[in-house]
């Protein structure tokens, strides 16, 4: 049982657009913990999506966008693309337990 | 570029030590905490352990306390990672990253598999 709560899978068709939940608690994201989001392709290792709830590294598309409020945070894929299948994970930090991460998502592309 | 290149994963038997490795280059070795985080099918990601620089702040997760012991040596712009008393729960792939101060993880290496099994 991961300290953040992200949906196993989610799912879309090419050209819409999908959102993936990270709940926390007020020990983690509700007390101002940056939240990071990460894509792992197939066969990867994690790459930074987001850091710091909205922001973007360069390099990663504007499709990509990220938002947190009180516990959680989302990230949301617009015109989703087939190589945008892969697993998502939020990360964060708690104030008992340190580094924390979502036990992540799979988004398939129907 | 930043690259980060994992190596020193294998088979051990449960008991057994096993020390990774992480070459670092691309980057200012000494300026970056660098941290181990590992990754297995039913438990996710788990942030092992991390360091800074000189080694006056370290964590490590309460999972590998007392049996894991990261380290680095900055001339030779490497990490370590050695794991003792290995138990089944610790296979999974080890990755290493540089740990940002805002508590981020970018870049990650490709990983190396620990296999724990008699």
């Amino acid at each position: 049982q991961s300290v953040l709560t992200q949906p196993p899978s989610v799912s879309g068709a090419p050209g819409q657009r999908v959102t993936i939940s990270c709940t926390g608690s007020s020990s983690n994201i509700g007390s101002g913990y940056y939240v990071h989001w990460y894509q792992q392709l197939p066969g990867t290792a994690p790459k930074l999506l987001i850091y710091s709830a909205t922001n973007r590294p360069s390099g990663v598309p504007d499709r990509f966008s990220g938002s947190r409020s009180g516990t959680s945070a989302s990230l949301a894929i617009t015109s989703l693309q087939a190589e945008d299948e892969a697993d998502y994970y939020c990360q964060s930090y708690d104030s008992s337990l340190g580094v924390v991460f979502g036990g992540g998502t799979k988004l398939t592309v129907l | 570029q930043v690259l980060l290149v994992e190596s020193g994963g294998g088979l051990v038997k449960p008991g057994g030590s096993l020390t990774l490795s992480c070459a670092a280059s691309g980057f200012t070795f000494t300026d970056y905490y660098m941290s181990w985080i590992r990754q297995t099918p039913g438990k996710g990601l788990e942030c092992v352990s991390y360091m800074d620089s000189s080694g006056s702040a370290i964590y490590y997760a309460e999972s590998v306390k007392g049996r894991f012991t990261i380290s680095r040596d900055n001339a030779r712009r490497s990490l370590y990672l050695r794991m003792n008393s290995l138990r089944a729960e610790d296979t999974a792939v080890y990755f290493c990253a540089i740990f940002s101060s805002q508590n981020w993880f970018d870049p990650w290496g490709q990983g190396t598999l620990v296999t724990v099994s008699s």
